[in-house]
């Protein structure tokens, strides 16, 4: 089974600064099968990031993802307050067919 | 628009069981595969038990196979979540979670519903 490790677990910034987001696998994954999540306090998850680079519809450009093999990155090139939230990252495995999540990295204001 | 509206959650003794739904609207729904996805108070997101869009083919995460079977009705354009033997452990707020084309990640989400086992 494929564990997911995020960090740091909790990043503190200010806004307009440049968040930088770890989520690394405990063994190899297809970087097509990697994609990350934002959830704001009291909201459903977003979807932000799947096929480890490719942004969802209605995602800002300041979002990115980026990695392969077993080290992904989510960069948020210059935090806007809205962002201030917590992040998951998700791979899908198929042999099991599961779906696993990574443990969050909360982005607060310093 | 998608929208997915979830029901049925509430307080329910440890063994008890419950059953939630959702409502699914805004897109085909039989082309889609589905999921439940589970958050306990102040944790993280935990993948519980998905469906594809015909209803043929399950999966569900090792702690809750044998107690919770998933389903579909792409009539009324539901997915359920029979839940038995309900443990303290599944307690959590549980989002029902429309799956991409690629089935690889979920890309719509309902709120949730809330359950608490407790006795």
């Amino acid at each position: 089974e494929i564990v997911l490790t995020q960090s740091p677990g909790t990043l503190s910034l200010s806004p307009g600064e440049r968040a930088t987001l770890s989520c690394r696998a405990s063994q190899s994954i297809s970087s097509g099968y990697l994609c990350w999540y934002q959830q704001r306090p009291g909201q459903a998850p977003r979807l932000l990031t799947y096929g480890a680079s490719t942004r969802a519809a209605g995602v800002p450009d300041r979002f990115s993802g980026s990695g392969s093999g077993t080290d992904f990155t989510l960069t948020i090139s210059r935090l806007e307050p809205e962002d201030f939230a917590v992040y998951y990252c998700q791979q899908y495995g198929n042999s099991p067919r599961v779906w696993t999540f990574g443990q969050g990295t909360r982005v607060e204001v310093k | 628009e998608v929208v997915l509206v979830e029901s049925g959650g509430g307080l329910v003794q440890p063994g008890g069981s419950l059953r939630l739904s959702c409502q699914a609207s805004g897109f085909t729904f039989d082309s889609y595969a589905m999921s439940w996805v589970r958050q306990a108070p102040g944790k993280g997101l935990e993948w519980v038990s998905s469906i594809s869009g015909s209803g043929d083919n399950t999966y569900d995460t090792d702690s809750v196979k044998g107690r919770f079977t998933i389903s579909r009705d792409n009539s009324k354009n539901t997915l359920d979540l029979q839940m038995n033997s309900l443990r303290a452990e599944d307690t959590a707020l549980y989002y029902c979670a429309k799956q991409s084309l690629r089935r690889t990640e979920f890309d719509f989400w309902g709120q949730g519903t809330l359950v608490i086992v407790s006795s």
